[in-house]
């Protein structure tokens, strides 16, 4: 099973809903990742998450907040969002992040997130 | 900010060989080059990995010289569903991606 699943496919949701983004992966890859990816752009990363520490937050605004309650997920809490946060939001997985392999990263469909 | 540098975009038609390449001038010892492919929103897809010399698997191959300063990604014989973005990144602690290239082929 080389599947990362993603869950809504869909979200809209207004400036003061809390809402979450659930990814999830059974291929015991230990590190977990978070990207955020606008329209005709590339993937930014957002947090990276090794054996369910975050290792990586690439300075990502409080109002998105992580969580990786066991090796197999991965959320992504929402709140008080801005309209330009709406964008595609990708999780992947991998064997780890470091080491003498190259790791590569599986990702998920995405979310697509509107925020009104 | 991400250590490769592709070219915006390039045009082909069906049946020809593509070759994108990638640089990477301050590649780390420990870097390992990847290669992905991704449709309009959709997550990328994993194309292809080396290290170094020539690396060949059932959909592409991977080019990378003695220096490894920079990549070339060979797709053979592409077809119009090979139109996408392929991005090339350096994979050992670093996962961000560069600008990729915007691949269209045509009839």
């Amino acid at each position: 099973d080389t599947e990362v699943t993603q869950t809504p496919k869909h979200l809209v949701m207004g400036m003061t809903n809390k809402k979450s983004l659930k990814c999830e992966q059974h291929m015991g890859h230990r590190a977990m990742y978070w990207y955020k990816q606008k329209a005709k752009k590339p993937p930014e990363l957002m947090f990276v998450y090794s054996y369910e520490k975050l290792s990586i937050n690439e300075s990502v605004p409080s109002r998105f907040s992580p969580e990786c309650p066991n090796s197999s997920l991965l959320n992504l809490h929402l709140h008080a969002l801005q309209p330009e946060d709406s964008a595609l939001y990708l999780c992947a997985s991998s064997q780890r992040t470091t080491g003498s392999s190259g790791h590569e990263q599986y990702f998920g469909p995405g979310t697509r997130l509107t925020v009104t | 900010l991400a250590k490769t540098t592709q070219p915006i975009s390039m045009d082909s038609y069906e049946g020809q060989e593509v070759n994108i390449t990638c640089s990477h001038n301050n590649i780390a010892t420990n870097d390992y080059i990847t290669w992905y492919q991704q449709f309009p929103s959709q997550g990328p897809r994993f194309i292809i990995q080396g290290y170094k010399t020539k690396v060949t698997n059932e959909v592409a191959s991977l080019f990378i010289p003695a220096d490894r300063k920079s990549s070339t990604l060979s797709l053979p014989r592409v077809s119009l569903s090979d139109t996408a973005v392929y991005y090339c990144l350096l994979n050992n602690n670093d996962m961000r991606f560069g600008a990729g290239t915007r691949l269209t082929v045509k009839p």
